[in-house]
């Protein structure tokens, strides 16, 4: 999984609290994506970074916040769980090459509110 | 909103067959890419096409891109047990972000 790990791997909290996930990357990679995984919608973007400090919303940000204060963490944190924000969390990187983004993922974060 | 959308959903083949799964997208692209999913991993890049090009081969795998109709195909030819995983189309609504379809899920029976 190109040098990124998510923590914890699997995670059951209750509705209303908070919730961090963590993605760790060691190739020093400038671009750090959060995604959400439910059945039927594919990958949704719900955070990005662009360098330390530097991240922007995605699609599905709402109930969700970012930090990145070092290049190789990028944290999630989620505010106020609900049910519907029981998914599969993924991370990624990627660093721009030759005009294109490839990403390379983590293995995931399985997170079930109750 | 998504922009490319997988077709079919699930495809099941004997092993030795080949795999076609289409994508169709929405808006004007730089590139499209494919990645592979294993069930319970994260995604793997697979092959990236750029907009000038119709046409890319990578060992089993065969990308085409037709930008007139907004879509694109992978083929595996001569499949695996192995291959057996969700395929997805990415496309880049920023050259930056990606916006992945839901997937097709593939399954190749011995």
């Amino acid at each position: 999984d190109a040098g990124i790990t998510q923590s914890p791997r699997h995670k059951v909290t209750e509705t209303g609290t908070p919730v961090t996930l963590r993605c760790h990357q060691t190739e020093n990679h400038r671009y750090m994506y959060w995604y959400r995984q439910d059945p039927g919608h594919g990958l949704r973007l719900i955070h990005y970074s662009y360098g330390v400090k530097d991240t922007d919303k995605g699609e599905v940000s709402d109930g969700y916040s970012v930090s990145r204060s070092k290049t190789e963490d990028f944290l999630l944190t989620l505010e106020s769980a609900t049910s519907s924000q029981t998914s599969v969390y993924f991370c990624a990187i990627s660093e721009p090459g030759q005009g294109y983004y490839e990403q390379y993922f983590g293995p995931g974060t399985r997170l079930t509110v109750t | 909103s998504q922009q490319g959308e997988e077709d079919p959903q699930a495809l099941s083949i004997q092993e030795g067959e080949n795999a076609t799964m289409n994508c169709s997208y929405k808006t004007s692209i730089n590139n499209l890419q494919w990645y592979r999913q294993n069930s319970g991993r994260g995604l793997v890049h697979l092959i990236l096409i750029r907009s000038n090009e119709r046409e890319k081969h990578s060992g089993r795998l065969r990308v085409t891109l037709d930008t007139s109709k907004k879509s694109s195909s992978l083929l595996i030819t001569a499949s695996r047990a192995a291959d057996t995983a969700s395929y997805f189309c990415a496309t880049d609504a920023d050259s930056y972000k990606l916006i992945f379809g839901s997937g097709t899920r593939l399954l190749v029976r011995p």
